[in-house]
């Protein structure tokens, strides 16, 4: 069945580095594909998403490209903040709208 | 956007009781919304997928009559929880798919905890 593998965390970084999270999916259709960020005590919220290949999903400086061919959608923003520091989910989205989920990574950023 | 809103956020039982959590869609409608469990460090687990005016489909797994879902109308769709155990403590989340959208909106969630 479908899958999301993204990177195991914690991912800890210090303040205007950048940021890679990976992403990768293995899906027998053409799922849509999102970011989701968790702020600590919070609910879900999206970050991006994108619906077909080679699209681009961006919000906030962070950035996604949807890679067919590499089957990836890889996060990254080019200089974190403190504010940042959060859990990230990667998702796809079937035709039954079903998320099917990454297990999340940790982002911590010091200042 | 769409709004979703969960109620209660948190919520103190004792083992035993029953626990019963709301979903609500408030600006659209929302024929399918979709229940999970998230553990603590943990990602999303899909508990079940409810249905306005029929009956709810359950994940591989999730015991229907524990985990009671009903879903009245198109706004509400409510879990309830019965005869709660401490190991039923968790992070419960609420979702709805809105087509013109292309995705889900997401409840804050509700926080069980079951002494």
């Amino acid at each position: 069945g479908d899958s999301v593998t993204q990177m195991e965390g914690p991912v800890t970084l210090s303040e205007e580095a950048f940021l890679t999270i990976n992403c990768t999916y293995t899906a027998t259709g053409y799922p849509s594909l999102f970011w989701y960020v968790q702020y600590p005590g919070e609910g879900l919220q999206l970050l991006l998403k994108a619906t077909k290949a080679d699209d681009k999903g961006s919000n906030k400086g962070f950035e996604a490209t949807y890679r067919k061919e590499t089957t990836s959608f890889h996060l990254e923003k080019g200089s974190v903040q403190v504010s940042d520091s959060a859990v990230y989910f990667c998702a796809l989205s079937d035709s039954n709208y079903q998320l099917i989920w990454g297990a999340g990574t940790k982002l911590i950023i010091k200042p | 956007g769409a709004v979703v809103s969960q109620h209660p956020s948190r919520v103190i039982c004792k083992s035993g009781t029953s626990v019963k959590i709301e979903c609500r869609s408030l600006d659209f409608q929302a024929t399918t919304m979709f229940w999970y469990r998230q553990f603590p460090k943990k990602s999303l687990m899909l508990m079940a997928t409810s249905n306005e005016g029929s009956k709810a489909t359950y994940e591989q797994g999730v015991e229907k009559d524990k985990f009671l879902i009903n879903h009245a109308s198109l706004t509400l769709s409510t879990l309830t929880v019965t005869s709660a155990h401490p190991e039923d403590s968790s992070f419960y989340i609420c979702s709805a798919p809105v087509i013109s959208y292309n995705e889900q909106f997401f409840g804050p969630g509700t926080r069980l905890t079951v002494l």
